[in-house]
């Protein structure tokens, strides 16, 4: 049972460069999310999608964009890259109906210079 | 705008010490508070946690205090092993809505030495 996957691990872009981060969880859960996580600012939601079909803003959507591919998977996608979205992100998924718990995968970690 | 706040920013401990992390939340309608543990290297995985309905959880070495009225909760870690030393960060959601959107404190990084 692998739970949360993310791909790739790490990744290094130039300023404009553009990139998708790649996730998918065999849980069968209905909400997915991406997190970053910065020093000193804990996790904050970037989007998230409550069920396949549907994806909204969370707190710092800005400069990425998401797409629900079906049920397993959630994509971000950052079509500009700035050095200011250098970040660990998390992918993350969830469903009430099989308990409160949120399951984060590995992360990647996104260095753009 | 910072809805969960976490003290202190980083602890150290004696093998054996009784670290204690603290969060308050500032939204009433958070209604579920985890915590999650998170070591380098890897993504964050919950802990223990509480819901209103209680003052106090226990899962074996730790223990979630909670105070409803002063909106704050605590994390107190039980004889405490050089094993758990991580990041420890706090949050709240509102339970059994369509998702489960977490709002996370800034984290605790928890050095236990030997």
């Amino acid at each position: 049972n692998a739970g949360v996957t993310q791909t790739p691990k790490f990744q290094v872009l130039k300023t404009g460069q553009s990139m998708t981060l790649q996730c998918a969880q065999d849980m069968n859960h209905n909400s997915m999310y991406w997190y970053r996580q910065d020093p000193g600012m804990g996790l904050r939601l970037i989007y998230y999608s409550a069920s396949e079909g549907t994806t909204d803003k969370g707190e710092v959507p800005n400069g990425y964009n998401v797409s629900r591919l079906n049920k397993r998977e959630f994509s971000l996608r950052l079509e500009s890259a700035a050095p200011s979205q250098t970040s660990v992100y998390f992918c993350a998924s969830s469903d009430w109906g099989r308990g409160p718990e949120a399951f984060f995968g590995q992360g990647t970690r996104l260095t753009v210079v | 705008q910072q809805q969960v706040k976490q003290s202190p920013q980083s602890l150290i401990v004696q093998k054996g010490g009784i670290p204690i992390i603290n969060c308050a939340y500032e939204n009433t309608a958070f209604d579920y508070f985890p915590w999650y543990q998170q070591f380098p290297g890897k993504g964050p995985a919950l802990l223990i946690a509480i819901r209103p309905d209680v003052s106090e959880k226990k899962e074996g070495r730790f223990t979630i205090s909670f105070n409803k009225s002063a909106k704050q909760f605590s994390l107190h870690i039980m004889d405490s092993q050089p094993g758990d030393s991580a990041t420890y960060f706090c949050a709240a959601s509102v339970y059994g809505g369509a998702t489960n959107k977490l709002i996370f404190g800034t984290g605790t990084l928890l050095a236990v030495q030997p």
